[in-house]
Order: C-alpha cells, then sequence, then structure tokens
C-alpha cells in the first residue's frame, strides 16, 4: 500500500535562518506530488506541485523554492524564513497521469508540519 | 486565485440534523473532491464526483455538481459529533497539464451533541 511520510511535525525556526522540510511516498511510482501551506482558519494554499523529477510549478512567487531529486522526494526549502512564512505545510500525492494526460485523482496527505518563524 | 470556494465558512448544528456545505468555482473542470480536516491534521479524501455526474453517494455523504452554475454541494445527513472538523472542496481544473488540485477555504463544521 502506499503511504506518505513529512517530517518534522513542528518546527520553530528564527527569521533568517534556512528551511528544509521533506516528504517522500512509498509504493506508488512517478506519482504527482504537492506542496500547500494553510494558514490558521484558512485554505489551502498551492505552493509547488510536481510531475516528475526534476519539474517542478510553482504557483505563487515567494520565499521558498521545491526540489525533487528522486521520483518520491519531494523537498521544500527556503534560504532566509520571513515571519510571513509560519504556518502549516503539507506534502501531497496523486496518482500519475499516465502517458495520455487524465484528470487528477484523489491527493493523499501527509500529517503536516506546523512551522512557527520567531 | 484560489479555485473553489466554499460556504458557509461556519456551521454549528445539533447531532441529528443534516448538514449542507457548498462549493463554487471558477474554470472548466475534470472532476470535484471533497475532504475532510480534523484539527491540526492532513486531509482525508471523502469523495470524487467527475464532470459528467450530478449525484453521488457514499455512506451519509451525498455530494451534487451543477456544472452550468459552477457550484457544488456536499450533504452530510444524520451528522455525529464525531463529524466536527473542516471541509473543502478541491477541482481538478480541465486542460490543466500538471494534475494540481485547488482548495478552497473550506467549511468549519461542528455538530454539538
Amino acid at each position: 500500500s502506499q503511504t506518505i511520510h513529512q517530517w518534522p511535525a513542528t518546527l520553530v525556526q528564527p527569521v533568517g535562518s534556512p528551511l528544509s522540510l521533506e516528504c517522500t511516498v512509498e509504493g506508488t511510482s512517478n506519482p504527482n506530488l504537492y506542496w500547500y501551506r494553510q494558514a490558521a482558519g484558512r485554505g489551502l494554499q498551492l505552493l509547488f506541485y510536481s510531475v516528475g523529477i526534476g519539474q517542478i510549478s510553482s504557483e505563487v512567487p515567494q520565499n521558498l523554492s521545491a526540489s525533487r531529486p528522486q521520483d518520491r522526494q519531494f523537498i521544500l526549502s527556503s534560504k532566509k524564513l520571513l515571519l510571513s512564512d509560519s504556518g502549516f505545510y503539507l506534502c501531497a500525492w496523486s496518482a500519475p497521469r499516465g502517458r495520455v494526460l487524465g484528470p487528477t485523482g484523489e491527493a493523499f496527505f501527509g500529517q503536516g508540519t506546523r512551522l512557527t518563524v520567531v | 486565485s484560489q479555485q473553489g470556494e466554499e460556504d458557509p465558512q461556519a456551521l454549528s448544528i445539533q447531532e441529528g440534523e443534516n448538514a449542507t456545505m457548498n462549493c463554487s468555482y471558477k474554470t472548466s473542470i475534470n472532476n470535484l473532491q471533497w475532504y475532510r480536516q480534523n484539527s491540526g491534521r492532513g486531509l482525508v479524501h471523502l469523495i470524487l464526483i467527475r464532470s459528467n455526474e450530478r449525484e453521488k453517494h457514499s455512506g451519509r455523504l451525498r455530494v451534487t455538481l451543477d456544472t452550468s452554475k459552477k457550484s457544488s454541494s456536499l450533504l452530510i445527513t444524520a451528522s455525529r459529533a464525531a463529524d466536527t472538523a473542516s471541509y473543502f472542496c478541491a477541482t481538478d481544473a480541465s486542460g490543466n497539464q500538471g494534475g494540481k488540485l485547488i482548495f478552497g477555504q473550506g467549511t468549519e463544521l461542528s455538530v454539538k451533541p
């Protein structure tokens, strides 16, 4: 069965420090991978998504970047954190769309990382 | 901009009552999905409805889709205290190349015992 791992669960970082959040998926190949951010009491904002190794689409220009060094690994990074980067970060995957692009099926989420920038 | 917008933002009902949440979106879609989130946790998929479907059921859940109005509704019948959570719709826009899912702002449901 497929599983998704996201860590750490909580993180407190000072302003100006770097960030690296990692997400890995098991049990599937070539998944679509996503990073979302959720502010308190708000919806999910799509930050980055990837349909393959080295293929990253950025949805919102900001202080963050993403990389996909391996098929089932998705990393969210920042060189210098801002206070506004605080939030709940969620990684997710969905089944690959196949050789003929088709609709996206359900997404499976990790448990999230609560980041507080102080 | 966010594709899905839910209303109401918050809903408080008594156990046993039905809860209805609505979602509106802006572009043509392949499908629309509903998710549930317990406080501080990841999201869990509830149900997916394709653009050529008008209604779908899963247990106590009933989802409708009106593509002419670009709207969907989620009905939870005979609600329970355990249904207390936030509910989100997500859209898979047709023509999009990356399989991205866009989520709305969510409806916070409180079911009082």
